[in-house]
């Protein structure tokens, strides 16, 4: 089974504090997300990575930066927090293929990280 | 134009009764689709993947795929209550992106 963890569920930090979620998966993938979800607006890329080192921006970029030293290991940073920055966060990762079968892209998500920024 | 549409609901069906949750996506040539699961409070959970037109068929599960009308389907036959939760359409599009639709919330009344 695909296992995507992430290090908190629950985080309170304060305004203009540097904020760091990580997302750590056990399935060897190549792709790893960070997406967050806010009521009426559903799921936003905020990054992804392809591989180790790598990293493309997503829809809303802006006021985070992203981190991916090891294959298994992605984190996600909040240069100075906002109370806008509120909000669910979700990790996921994907395999670019799978052994006999044509790109299968499918994504699995961690359990979220929900951080309130006051 | 979103690239993935969703009606939002909320849809209700009794216990046992078919619920069909309908997505539209705009860019013709994608290739994956995928439908998600999501429960309160929780993150999203796959269910289902369709890469080719027509059914595919998972327990109770079906999703349908119509890549000429842009369309893509999950029916949950014999509905039950612990199927109550927002069901999330998801297409990654010919330029490698992926989209996820807001999602439709289903309640399954016993």
């Amino acid at each position: 089974d695909v296992k995507v963890t992430q290090s908190s569920r629950y985080l309170v930090k304060r305004t203009g504090e540097k904020v760091f979620l990580e997302c750590v998966q056990d399935m060897d993938h190549e792709n790893m997300f960070w997406y967050r979800q806010d009521p009426g607006l559903g799921l936003r890329l905020i990054y992804f990575s392809y591989d180790v080192k790598m990293k493309e921006k997503g829809d809303i970029p802006e006021g985070y930066s992203v981190s991916r030293e090891k294959k298994e290991r992605f984190s996600l940073i909040l240069e100075s927090a906002s109370t806008n920055q509120t909000s669910m966060y979700l990790c996921a990762s994907s395999s670019l293929t799978r052994p006999g079968k044509s790109h299968y892209y499918e994504q699995y998500f961690g359990p979220g990280t929900r951080l309130t920024v006051t | 134009q979103k690239e993935v549409e969703q009606n939002s609901g909320p849809l209700s069906v009794p216990e046992g009764a078919i619920a069909s949750l309908n997505c539209t996506y705009s860019d013709r040539g994608s290739q994956s689709f995928f439908w998600y699961r999501q429960y309160s409070g929780k993150s999203p959970e796959l269910i289902m993947s369709i890469y080719s037109n027509g059914d595919k068929e998972d327990g109770r599960f079906t999703a349908q795929l119509n890549k000429a009308s842009q369309y893509v389907s999950l029916l949950i036959r014999d509905s039950q209550p612990s199927d109550s939760a927002t069901y999330l359409c998801a297409v990654k599009n010919t330029g490698n992106q992926f989209y996820f639709g807001t999602g439709t919330s289903l309640t399954v009344i016993p």
